[in-house]
């Protein structure tokens, strides 16, 4: 069964960091490339970024670039977001995904909260 | 950045009725369009891939359809579950764009 765990969330204060993993199980994780999406509060989604599956390749949405670094660890099948210089504007649950390209967004981890207050 | 226009924003409908949603985007993305669901507290759920592209598991009465710049999302009768926030998305370019929902709710 495939498996995406998102952890790391939590309370954090304005211009603080906070790194986000997902553990992934019940697939061949280093095939595909991964993607982090949020949702703010009663709001829409939001793509973040993106790593394909060696982790050679990244982008970023321009709200976060510069701010959020992806990376992931093919032996551990864990993908990562480090967030920095953070603001009220992150709050949201971030969720995790994987893409395979022929069939993008498959599946979706149960999604983390961030909340950003002091 | 491509920008998406998803109409309506919400829809109130019946229980066997036929529904249609459209997503619009900024520039032609040829079949690189997918379609979610989201019900409250839950992750999306990939309904549609490659613009009509059904994914396995998912009842035969969600369809979708378009290329290029138009899309529509279609139920063919209503189901109870099938009252949730549904999302278009773009897979062509960087940043994966996606619609601002259109929120189904029961008449």
């Amino acid at each position: 069964e495939v498996q995406l765990v998102e952890s790391g969330g939590g309370l954090v204060q304005p211009g603080g960091s906070l790194r986000l993993s997902c553990a992934a199980s019940g697939f061949s994780f280093s095939s595909y490339w991964m993607h982090w999406v949020r949702q703010a509060p009663g709001k829409g989604l939001m793509w973040v970024s993106h790593i394909n599956s060696d982790g050679s390749n990244t982008n970023y949405a321009g709200a976060v670039k510069g701010r959020f670094t992806i990376s992931r660890d093919n032996v551990k099948n864990t993908l990562y977001l480090q967030m920095s210089s953070l603001g009220a504007d992150d709050t949201a649950v971030y969720y995790c995904s994987r893409d395979l390209g022929a069939i993008p967004f498959d599946n979706w981890g149960q999604g983390t909260l961030v909340t950003v207050s002091s | 950045d491509i920008q998406m226009t998803q109409s309506p924003s919400s829809l109130s409908a019946s229980v066997g009725d036929r529904v249609t949603i459209t997503c619009r985007t900024s520039q032609s993305i040829s079949l690189y369009l997918n379609w979610f669901q989201q019900k409250p507290g839950k992750a999306p759920k990939l309904l549609i891939y490659a613009a009509s592209a059904l994914r396995s598991g998912v009842p035969s009465r969600f369809s979708g359809s378009g290329s290029g710049t138009d899309f529509t999302l279609t139920i063919s009768s209503l189901q109870p579950e099938d009252f949730a926030t549904y999302y278009c998305q773009q897979s062509y370019g960087v940043p994966r764009t996606f619609g601002q929902g259109t929120k189904l709710d029961i008449k």
